[in-house]
């Protein structure tokens, strides 16, 4: 099992709907978890942190962590042209002295 | 404006030639980083330094070095052992509390002629 899993996408969601970005890590003892967004020739951006089992929403963006499933997920609502980017998810692992281990990252297209 | 910045946008290295990339950063932040992206692929850890004078290998550091003379800076090298280096650079800093969590430059990217 690879560190960070993610469908590398395309996912395509007509504009307005919800789009839902999954990601799996293999460390259990992972404890930060970050989403970031990446257009095309940039560097990525933080979008979202979460620390703790739940939801934690900012704006448009909810993160949702469920360490029993070592899963993390990221729901864009309202989904906007914009929104067309690359999403990377990262969590640290212990394996590698607790750095951030990067998935390879969601394509993520909105369709107008 | 506090931020990263890398310098150059792009590169070119001839083969068997050196080439430096800049990173500077004015966030005060203790820890710095440079990423390898490639088409396609995550992140790959280069090196990193979490203090001055002070740096490990990360996972693909073989044909690069860099130093930390200075808080404010960490330079990376592609020698001419990176027989692949055709790749986006990314700079990245952290500060310790907060778990990892990055900030990024806007990255170089390097090419062979």
């Amino acid at each position: 099992q690879k560190e960070v899993e993610q469908n590398s996408g395309p996912l395509s969601v007509p504009e307005g709907a919800i789009a839902s970005l999954n990601c799996t890590y293999s460390d259990r003892g992972s404890q930060s978890f970050f989403w970031y967004r990446q257009y095309s020739g940039k560097s990525p951006e933080l979008i979202m942190s979460i620390y703790s089992n739940g939801d934690k929403e900012d704006g448009r963006f909810t993160a949702q962590l469920n360490k029993a499933s070592q899963y993390v997920s990221l729901l864009i609502r309202d989904s906007q042209p914009s929104d067309s980017a690359t999403y990377l998810c990262a969590v640290n692992h212990r394996e590698y002295g607790n750095k951030l281990v990067f998935g390879a990252g969601t394509i993520l297209r909105v369709k107008s | 404006d506090g931020g990263i910045t890398q310098s150059p946008k792009y590169l070119f290295r001839k083969e068997g030639q050196n080439v430096t990339l800049s990173c500077e950063q004015n966030l005060n932040h203790d820890a710095m980083y440079w990423y390898r992206q490639d088409p396609g692929q995550g992140l790959r850890l280069i090196y990193y330094s979490q203090i001055v004078n002070d740096f490990q290998k990360g996972d693909i550091a073989e044909g690069y070095s860099v130093s930390r003379e200075k808080k404010e800076s960490f330079p990376l090298t592609v020698t001419s052992a990176q027989k692949n280096p055709t790749a986006f650079y990314l700079c990245a800093s952290s500060t310790p509390g907060t778990g990892e969590k990055l900030f990024f430059g806007s990255g170089t990217q390097l090419s062979v002629l």
